[in-house]
């Protein structure tokens, strides 16, 4: 049965103390990983899509790389405004995303 | 933003009582999904379409239908409301079936008491 785990459930930084969240998955064959963005009252804002392990990608002050077991989303120095719920997900074979339950970020000024 | 709109953005129903919500889309995309996201749970598939008329269940699909008449228009109907199906629903949309990012509207949240 295909998996997906997000850790932390939450997390508090200061602003400026980087650090990074984990999404673990077990999955029968991995089609792709996504990385969403979702402010409360909002849909979720698509980040990034990794497809192969080893693949990293940036945006701003996330970086968001993969292995065959899990991938990793660094936050660089974070500000307030990169406060929010990041969720991951993974496409199979299905046609289907399936998410994990998220880890919601807070940064402190 | 992508050209999702959702609507209504909140509705307070009867239990028993049927219950459409729509998601409209102006990027022609083929494919459509609905999900619904409960605390403790991840986002979570209803139905999606893949194309006009075509239709298929997702993992929590009972109690919900679903109809695509056109390509921007896919409906979801709860025939007869529980208090189980209070949840924020979403609709999704894809360019294709393959490795492509899926664009999400900002919700419907569906209290039914």
């Amino acid at each position: 049965e295909d998996q997906v785990t997000q850790s932390p459930e939450a997390l508090r930084l200061q602003e400026g103390e980087s650090s990074s969240l984990n999404c673990s998955y077990t999955v029968s064959g991995l089609r792709g990983l996504f990385w969403y963005r979702q402010d409360p009252g909002k849909g979720p804002e698509f980040l990034f899509t990794l497809y192969s392990a080893g693949e990293e990608k940036e945006k701003e002050r996330l970086k968001a790389t993969l292995t065959k077991k899990e991938s990793f989303l660094h936050i660089t120095a974070p500000k307030p405004e990169d406060s929010a719920t990041y969720l991951c997900a993974v496409q199979t074979g299905a046609n289907n995303l399936f998410f994990g339950t998220g880890t919601r970020l807070t940064v402190i000024p | 933003d992508a050209g999702i709109t959702q609507s209504p953005r909140h509705k307070v129903t009867e239990t028993g009582t049927p219950v459409t919500l729509r998601c409209h889309q102006t990027e022609n995309h083929r494919y459509m999904y609905w999900y619904r996201q409960d605390p403790g749970h991840g986002l979570r598939l209803i139905h999606y379409s893949y194309g006009v008329k075509d239709t298929d269940k997702g993992e929590v699909s009972d109690g919900y239908s679903v109809s695509r008449s056109k390509t921007e228009d896919f409906l979801l109907t709860l025939e007869s409301a529980t208090s189980s199906q209070t949840s924020v629903y979403f609709c999704a949309i894809r360019r294709d079936r393959g490795n492509t990012e899926a664009f999400f509207g900002q919700g419907t949240r569906l209290t039914v008491v």
